[in-house]
């Protein structure tokens, strides 16, 4: 079965701050990688979707990139707002269905 | 089409009663999917139908749990004999079938069920 880890589960920075953060899979036999948002109490916001085949993905000041062999992607957020306080959700597509991490709760401080 | 919907946005009930959930994906989406969610974790699998045939259920889907897609355009979910250990966000997604390129999904804002 596959198991998404993401790193750190907590982190809060101030306004303006670049950040990554990570996710990483067991199983690197995956169809694509979606990265989500969640607001407390809402569903997800999808942000973007790599597919098996692609090294990265870009919006906005977003970047994801994955890393099939090690089993890796990271979501690279560029001059962090306070808006973009949520929790960040990581999902690998293994078969019929998304494996999803536990999220990262980002905190942008003004 | 505005997305997913879900309905109702809440729900609370007594532990005993039954409870049903409805989700109404993206019109051209055949794949309609239900996960369960608690706090602090990330969405759970439990099941997903393609048009009205459902494929495959979670393991975490019990007998108290049945779903269905009439006429493969909305789908509900019906609770059984509600449990505290019930209480959770239920969210629906809907997707293009595998093969197409932007094979995403497209999550709904859930209903949060809280039993008392």
């Amino acid at each position: 079965k596959q198991e998404v880890t993401q790193i750190p589960a907590a982190l809060s920075v101030p306004e303006g701050e670049n950040l990554v953060l990570n996710c990483s899979f067991t199983d690197s036999a995956i169809y694509n990688l979606q990265w989500f948002r969640q607001d407390p109490g809402k569903g997800l916001t999808s942000l973007l979707l790599i597919q098996s085949s692609q090294r990265e993905q870009t919006s906005g000041r977003l970047n994801a990139s994955l890393d099939k062999s090690s089993g890796r992607s990271t979501l690279y957020i560029a001059a962090s707002q306070p808006g973009d306080s949520a929790t960040y959700l990581c999902a690998v597509r293994d078969g019929n269905q998304f494996y999803f991490g536990t999220g990262t709760s980002l905190t942008v401080i003004p | 089409d505005t997305g997913v919907s879900q309905d109702p946005r809440h729900k609370i009930t007594k532990r005993g009663q039954n409870v049903t959930f409805r989700c109404d994906p993206i019109s051209e989406h055949n794949r309609l999917y239900w996960y369960r969610q608690t706090l602090g974790q990330g969405p759970e699998f439990l099941t997903y139908f393609q048009n009205e045939a459902q494929l495959e259920k979670s393991r975490l889907l019990s007998d108290r749990f049945s779903a269905e897609r009439p006429k493969g355009s909305f789908s509900t979910l019906e609770i059984q004999r509600t449990e505290q250990g019930d209480s959770a966000m239920y969210l629906c997604a809907s997707s293009l079938e595998p093969g197409r390129i932007n094979y995403g999904y497209t999550f709904g804002s859930g209903t949060r069920l809280t039993v008392v």
